[in-house]
């Protein structure tokens, strides 16, 4: 069957570490992949989405790699802050562009 | 603010009842997409609209319907409603068809059926 797994299990961390979030999928061959993030009660919000053909995509504090032969992808957040606590959400587009599919999230909560 | 409009915010209702969720897109935003999240299934696609044509659709049960008028507000409809279908419902625009692209997301409506 075809599954997008994330960390159930909230990921603590210290302000100003790197924090690395995995998105594991099964039985997909997905052309694009997106990440989210959501605060409580609110609707997500893109971050940054990476292209099949692209193995890393970067933007301020953000990273995302994709590789296609570990069916996986990886969410960096360099020197994280305690604003950087919410859930992160990837997402992948399925074939065809049919359908934007979403992993469960993995919370993450940055201490001062 | 994503620009993306949903109503109501809040809903509470009782089973059996039937309501209707409203979506303003984005402007400029051709295609809605439509996503229950439940604590214990996080979101899940239900059915997407590409100026006004059904575009995909996810697990999107019977009792549940949508549409995409000609000034591409959408609405989503939900009848005999059960307890399990208490969720916080999200509508989503982006410009294009194809799911290549970022998707908006409103603040999202919560449905309360006791």
């Amino acid at each position: 069957s075809q599954k997008i797994e994330q960390n159930s299990e909230a990921l603590n961390i210290q302000e100003g570490k790197t924090a690395t979030l995995t998105c594991n999928y099964t039985n997909y061959s997905p052309a694009y992949l997106q990440w989210y993030r959501q605060d409580p009660g609110r609707g997500p919000v893109f971050l940054l989405l990476i292209r099949e053909n692209e193995k890393e995509k970067r933007k301020e504090r953000l990273k995302v790699t994709f590789d296609t032969t570990l069916k996986q992808s990886l969410f960096h957040i360099t020197a994280s802050q305690p604003a950087d606590s919410a859930t992160y959400l990837c997402a992948l587009v399925t074939s065809g562009f049919q359908k934007l599919v979403f992993g469960t999230g993995t919370r993450l909560l940055v201490s001062p | 603010d994503s620009g993306v409009t949903q109503t109501p915010k809040h809903l509470i209702t009782a089973t059996g009842q039937r309501v209707t969720l409203r979506c303003s897109p984005r402007s400029g935003d051709l295609s809605v997409y439509w996503y229950q999240q439940s604590l214990d299934q996080g979101l899940q696609f239900l059915i997407q609209y590409y100026n006004g044509e059904e575009r995909a659709k996810g697990n999107i049960l019977e009792r549940f319907s949508a549409q995409q008028f000609p000034d591409l507000h959408s609405e989503l409809n939900l009848s005999s409603l059960e307890l399990g279908d208490s969720a916080l419902y999200f509508c989503a625009s982006s410009v294009s068809g194809g799911n290549t692209g970022e998707l908006f997301f409103g603040e999202g409506s919560r449905l309360t059926v006791l």
